[in-house]
């Protein structure tokens, strides 16, 4: 079984500090993962995509991947409290396969 | 520069009736997804299609859902003789392939009565 784990929260941050975002996933044939951003009753947004160990950076936005500790996570800088949302963590075995999505973990950013 | 289509927003179906949910990807985009996300939980795969293909049926019920993605028009996610279990939210995901991320339409929200 496939699974990918995050903490539900909701995670509280200052505006102004680092939010981290954390994830893990039970598939060691995982290659791909991604972040995506839902605000409520409306669809997932794309924030970050990584595919090899190390870090990306995109703007305020940071993803970290460990595949020999299994996990992923997204860092937020300068949070904001437009950043207020429910961010999915999901996996991908290779190119086309479906992704597997976590539960959500839900960030309040507090002005 | 559309992004991926789903109508209707929102549909509403009496338990015993049928629901078509309709999904244009991205225009270049020849990889369609259905996930479905029930209150408070995360997106569940359902199905994986290419044109006129299923590839992936996996996550998608043996009864009463099917879909279809015809070489012409817009994938099709369709649910007969529905029950109030169906009620979700249903997102349709598109991607070029390859090692490409799937972008998401807006949803359509299925409420049973």
């Amino acid at each position: 079984q496939k699974e990918v784990e995050q903490n539900s929260g909701p995670l509280s941050v200052p505006e102004g500090a680092i939010a981290s975002l954390n994830c893990t996933y039970s598939d060691r044939g995982s290659q791909s993962f991604f972040w995506y951003r839902q605000y409520s009753g409306k669809s997932p947004e794309l924030i970050m995509s990584i595919y090899s160990n190390g870090d990306k950076e995109d703007g305020r936005f940071t993803a970290q991947l460990n595949k020999a500790s299994q996990y992923v996570s997204l860092l937020i800088r300068d949070s904001q409290p437009s950043d207020s949302a429910t961010y999915l963590c999901a996996s991908r075995n290779s190119g086309n396969t479906p992704l597997v999505f976590g539960k959500g973990t839900r960030l309040s950013v507090i002005a | 520069n559309a992004g991926v289509m789903q109508n209707p927003r929102h549909l509403v179906r009496r338990r015993g009736q049928e629901a078509r949910l309709r999904c244009s990807p991205m225009k270049g985009h020849s990889h369609v997804y259905w996930y479905r996300q029930l209150p408070e939980e995360g997106l569940k795969f359902m199905v994986y299609l290419q044109k006129e293909n299923i590839i992936d049926e996996s996550g998608m019920p043996k009864e009463r859902f099917s879909a279809e993605f015809p070489k012409e028009g817009p994938s099709i996610l369709r649910i007969q003789q529905v029950v109030r279990g169906d009620s979700a939210a249903y997102f349709c995901a598109s991607s070029e392939g390859g090692n490409q991320p799937q972008h998401f339409g807006d949803g359509t929200r299925l409420s049973i009565l």
